[in-house]
């Protein structure tokens, strides 16, 4: 299983961008990278997803670069809404169970 | 659509008592997936089913069992309850499609065993 290191928590404004890295040392050539958004007494939601070089759809975007060994989840513009816990996952969309391993995940604090 | 239900929201047992935890989709999915969250921590994998009629371990399968013998239903057991299972807990289904894959989670169950 590829492990994941986030930072445990963030400060941001609201209307600034914020960008949370995940490191993925030992990331293998079949797996996706996912990102999950966790609101309190909620389950988490998926946000985005991505293999290589950069995704973007109507919440986020989703930098990788060459060498896969991290990736980036730039939120535009946050709003208090958007704090929330954060998840990066790293795991081989063809393996059922095992790689789904949810970290403590970023702690995204949005502040007036 | 519904998306993945979870019955009951909140319960309170007794030390030994057992019961069974439902979790529902009506998006059709194959997989399905039972987590427990403790407090400040990530979720972690229980058990997990690729499909009607089959369950296996995830990551912390001591204590649980599964069913999973109607496609849309996936049934979390407790069989004797323990003040360390006292929980949150998702369950989530699981599509996966040529634009990749993408977990559903329930609302969760709240757990707590005196």
């Amino acid at each position: 299983l590829a492990k994941t290191t986030q930072p445990i928590s963030m400060d941001s404004y609201e209307g600034q961008e914020v960008n949370i890295t995940c490191s993925h040392n030992n990331i293998a050539t079949n797996d996706y990278i996912t990102w999950y958004q966790q609101f309190p007494s909620q389950g988490p939601r998926f946000i985005i997803q991505g293999y290589k070089t950069k995704v973007t759809n109507e919440v986020a975007s989703l930098f990788i670069p060459a060498d896969r060994k991290s990736s980036t989840l730039s939120l535009p513009r946050v709003s208090l809404s958007d704090t929330a816990v954060y998840y990066c996952l790293v795991g081989d969309r063809e393996n059922y169970g095992q790689n789904f391993v949810f970290g403590p995940g970023t702690r995204l604090s949005v502040l007036p | 659509n519904a998306g993945v239900t979870q019955t009951p929201k909140f319960r309170v047992l007794k030390t030994g008592q057992s019961m069974t935890l439902l979790c529902a989709q009506d998006m059709n999915h194959e997989y399905m997936y039972w987590y427990r969250q403790d407090p400040g921590m990530g979720l972690r994998l229980i058990h997990y089913s690729v499909g009607e009629g089959t369950t296996a371990k995830g990551e912390v399968p001591d204590g649980y069992n599964v069913s999973r013998l109607k496609k849309q239903n996936f049934l979390l057991g407790l069989e004797s309850a323990a003040p360390s299972q006292t929980s949150v807990y998702f369950c989530a289904s699981r599509k996966i499609d040529g634009g990749g894959e993408t977990q559903y989670f329930g609302p969760g169950t709240r757990l707590l065993v005196l």
